[in-house]
């Protein structure tokens, strides 16, 4: 693995159904985050987390939840999907102890039908 | 909360021309501004950042002006090329706090 890997690519998922996004990182950054992106809105913050242990809530938290039990991974889960959720989801890091320059993943690319 | 706003939403240039990418907001406290530059179908990418002590930095054809006092920020990008077609995205943060807010977006097409 180099730097921020993400899966699946890609998922059409019916609603009403759990689904988890999975981020994988190895530059042992200490902060991950969650997006959302969506065209003609940028890419909007869903969670994060500064720390293993700890999460915090983005601009666009409902719907979605986070965990972060190690600082290589945080994954992503919806616990019931809802069509409002399709959108291209990216899984971010950063060393927020030196400069907190982000690092993308290849993004998810969900469907929710 | 900050409100990072981004204009114009497309730009069409000709090749070797300059373009410019204008962002503002609203955050005063806000002192940490990246740019992006996402290609098709991948991530996100930082090109430049820029933080609040300094007013202009350069890397090579790209540069990014602060105005701290007006709230907004700019990317130059001079004698573009074809494969600087993308979508740039501005952003801002404050330091130590992890919370980035992006701007809509512009994209970006040269024209050979």
């Amino acid at each position: 693995i180099a730097g921020i890997t993400q899966a699946p690519t890609s998922q059409i998922l019916a609603a009403g159904r759990r689904m988890t996004l999975r981020c994988t990182q190895d530059m042992r950054h200490n902060a991950m985050y969650w997006y959302r992106q969506d065209l003609g809105l940028g890419l909007r913050l869903i969670h994060y987390s500064n720390t293993a242990g700890t999460t915090g809530k983005g601009e666009v938290p409902d719907g979605y939840s986070v965990s972060r039990a190690n600082t290589d991974d945080f994954p992503l889960t919806l616990a019931s999907a809802v069509p409002s959720q399709t959108s291209v989801y990216f899984c971010a890091s950063s060393d927020s102890t030196v400069n907190n320059e982000q690092f993308f993943g290849p993004g998810t690319r969900l469907t929710v039908l | 909360g900050e409100n990072v706003e981004q204009h114009p939403s497309t730009l069409s240039v000709q090749e070797g021309d300059s373009a410019v990418i204008k962002c503002t907001y609203s955050d005063s406290a806000s002192n940490y501004f990246p740019w992006y530059k996402q290609e098709l179908g991948k991530g996100p990418q930082l090109i430049i950042d820029i933080r609040s002590n300094v007013g202009e930095k350069k890397d090579q054809r790209i540069a990014v002006t602060l105005n701290k006092t007006a709230k907004h920020f700019s990317l130059h990008i001079t004698e573009t090329q074809p494969e600087d077609s993308a979508v740039y995205f501005c952003a801002a943060n404050l330091y130590n706090f992890n919370k980035f807010y992006f701007g809509s977006g512009t994209k970006l097409n040269v024209k050979p």
